[in-house]
Formats: structure tokens, C-alpha cells, sequence
């Protein structure tokens, strides 16, 4: 069965330092990969995705993820974090099966202090 | 575009009593999705549709219920709510097929059971 494990769950960090949140995903199909936020009280937002291609996507806000096959991992990335940042970050996973479903990690906490 | 759109944002109920937790999407996508967000458990999928006049459980579904009578509308039924219920849910769409997958969320409903 497939499974999404993010391996922390809070990364505090200081303002225009860079951040890595990780992501482990097991699975023996074809894979897709999500990065999803959550601002506070709010609902989730795609913030980048790896369907097949190139394994580096990148999103429009500065992270960037990298799909690494043999390691089953896709840690989402940024060299220098903003106040702004400050949300849960999601990872999520998805088969070939074309049902559209996901399975989503416990989530990561992004704390971002001045 | 609505997009995903939610109804009510929040609820109180008492043990026992039953209630529909609205989803309405005007994106035309056959893929839609309740989940349930609780603290450091990510997002758990209850139930999902493929299209009108087809839904199938997801990794939660007990104590909950779902039709899909028309591509636009998949309202979550509780029929005895139970306060293990309590929690926040999302209701999310996406396109079908290759190369889609992307998830659109709804805001989310809050709820609490006494």
C-alpha cells in the first residue's frame, strides 16, 4: 500500500535562512508527487507537483522539490524563507491509477521567525 | 469561477444527531473527494467519486455517507454524529486522467460534536 511519511513535524527557522522539509513516499507503482500549503484557517493550495519529466519542479513562490527515485523521496526546498512562509506544508502521493486519489503525510509545520 | 466551494464553514452538533456537509464545484470535475484533517494526522480520505452515480470508500469511511447524483454536487452525510467526529473536512475536485491529478480544496467546514 502506498504511504507518505514527512519526517518532521515542526522546522522552526529564521527569516532569509534556507529550509528543507522532507517527504519519503513507498510505493511499487508509478508515482505522483504533490507539495500542498495551508495558510492559517485556511483551505490547501497546490504549491508544486512531479508528474514525470524533469526531476527538479519548481513553484513561482521560490521552493523548488527534487523527485529522487532511489531514495523515495521528494524534500521540498528554499534558500532563503520569508515571514510569509509561515503555514503547514503537505506532501501527498498518487498512483497510475487514474482514480485521482491521494494519500497525504501528517504534515509539516513551517515556523518562520524576524 | 467558485471553484470548490463549502457550506456550512462551521457546525456544532450533540451526540447522536445527524447533519450534510455541503460540496459544490462549477470546474465540470468527475473526481471528487471528502478528507478529514485532524492534528498530526495529515489529511485521511473518507470517500471519493469518480463520477455522477459512482463513490467508494476511502481510508476513513465509517460513520459517514456520500452520493454523487450529479457532477457538480457531493455532500457528506453524518448519521449519528459521535464526538471522535469532530474535526475539520475538506472537500476537494480534480480532473481525471493522465497528466491531471491536481487537486482543487473547497475552505472547509469545521465541526464539533459535544
Amino acid at each position: 500500500a502506498q504511504s507518505v511519511t514527512q519526517l518532521d513535524s515542526q522546522v522552526p527557522v529564521f527569516e532569509e535562512a534556507p529550509v528543507e522539509l522532507r517527504c519519503n513516499y513507498s510505493s511499487s507503482v508509478s508515482v505522483y508527487l504533490f507539495w500542498y500549503v495551508q495558510y492559517p484557517n485556511q483551505g490547501l493550495q497546490l504549491l508544486l507537483k512531479y508528474l514525470s519529466g524533469s526531476t527538479l519542479v519548481e513553484s513561482i513562490n521560490g521552493f523548488e522539490a527534487e523527485f529522487n527515485k532511489s531514495q523515495t523521496s521528494f524534500h521540498l526546498r528554499k534558500p532563503s524563507v520569508h515571514i510569509s512562509d509561515t503555514a503547514e506544508y503537505f506532501c501527498a502521493a498518487g498512483g497510475s491509477s487514474n482514480t485521482g486519489k491521494l494519500i497525504f503525510g501528517q504534515g509539516t509545520t513551517l515556523q518562520v521567525k524576524p | 469561477n467558485a471553484g470548490v466551494t463549502q457550506t456550512p464553514k462551521f457546525q456544532v452538533l450533540k451526540t447522536g444527531q445527524s447533519m450534510t456537509l455541503q460540496c459544490a464545484q462549477d470546474m465540470n470535475h468527475e473526481y471528487m473527494s471528502w478528507y478529514r484533517q485532524d492534528p498530526g494526522m495529515g489529511l485521511r480520505l473518507i470517500h471519493y467519486s469518480v463520477g455522477a452515480g459512482i463513490t467508494d470508500q476511502g481510508e476513513v469511511p465509517n460513520g459517514y455517507n456520500v452520493s454523487r447524483s450529479t457532477t457538480e454536487d457531493f455532500p457528506l452525510r453524518l448519521l449519528s454524529a459521535a464526538p471522535s467526529q469532530t474535526s475539520v473536512y475538506f472537500c476537494a475536485s480534480a480532473l481525471q486522467g493522465e497528466g491531471s491529478y491536481e487537486q482543487y480544496f473547497g475552505p472547509g467546514t469545521r465541526l464539533t460534536v459535544t
